[in-house]
């Protein structure tokens, strides 16, 4: 089955600066590349995805590329600022019948 | 936001004790997921549902089990609590055309003692 990498596990920023988690897929026929996050006390919530056909999507401050050759994805963050302290966590799946596999979170400290 | 519900939000009860988590859900999906999620991060797939009489079990094994009866419903029931049962359980759905995206619940936490 599936199998998703992601890292680092903790990343600690200061306010403005840009924050880059990375996540590895082993399943060459996965199209769909979420990431979510996880404010504490709640469930995650889906930021930004990306399709298997795109290589960079963008959204104001947040980015994710997608090398497929290389199997792995990677979700960008800039100018960050407190609010996006939370847990993020990256998802790979092939739709259908197949379930959505996580990373194991990686949680984001930005220090004003 | 997402329409998913779980109920209740904290759980505090004692060893061998049944519980029923409920989860639900306004938005017809057809495919709904429980996941286990401890203090360490990582989401554990319990158990899941492509739809109505439909239910499998995860990647992590659970005592716990689950029905389908209802799209909109998918309640969890563990027979008897155990203390290695505290953890926090996140109900999600997710439709079967288009994107995977998975809308998730805020979630229960329960504590076994």
């Amino acid at each position: 089955g599936e199998n998703v990498e992601q890292h680092p596990s903790t990343l600690s920023v200061q306010e403005g600066d840009s924050a880059v988690i990375k996540c590895t897929y082993s399943d060459s026929a996965s199209n769909y590349f979420p990431w979510y996050k996880q404010e504490l006390g709640k469930g995650p919530q889906l930021i930004i995805d990306i399709r298997s056909n795109v290589g960079e999507k963008k959204d104001q401050r947040i980015a994710v590329t997608l090398n497929k050759t290389a199997k792995h994805f990677s979700l960008h963050i800039t100018e960050t600022q407190p609010e996006d302290s939370a847990v993020y966590f990256c998802a790979a799946s092939t739709g259908g019948y197949q379930k959505v596999t996580f990373g194991t979170g990686t949680k984001l400290q930005v220090i004003p | 936001e997402a329409d998913i519900y779980q109920t209740p939000r904290y759980l505090v009860i004692g060893t061998g004790k049944k519980i029923t988590l409920e989860c639900s859900q306004t938005m017809g999906h057809d495919k709904m997921y429980w996941y286990q999620q401890d203090p360490g991060m990582e989401l554990h797939l319990i158990h899941y549902s492509y739809g109505v009489n439909s239910t499998e079990k995860g990647d992590l094994s659970s005592e716990s089990t689950v029905s389908r009866i209802r799209t909109e419903h998918f309640p969890l029931t563990l027979e008897s609590a155990r203390p290695s049962h505290t953890s926090q359980y996140l109900c999600a759905s997710s439709e079967w055309v288009g994107t995977d995206t998975q809308y998730f619940g805020p979630g229960t936490r329960l504590t076994v003692l």
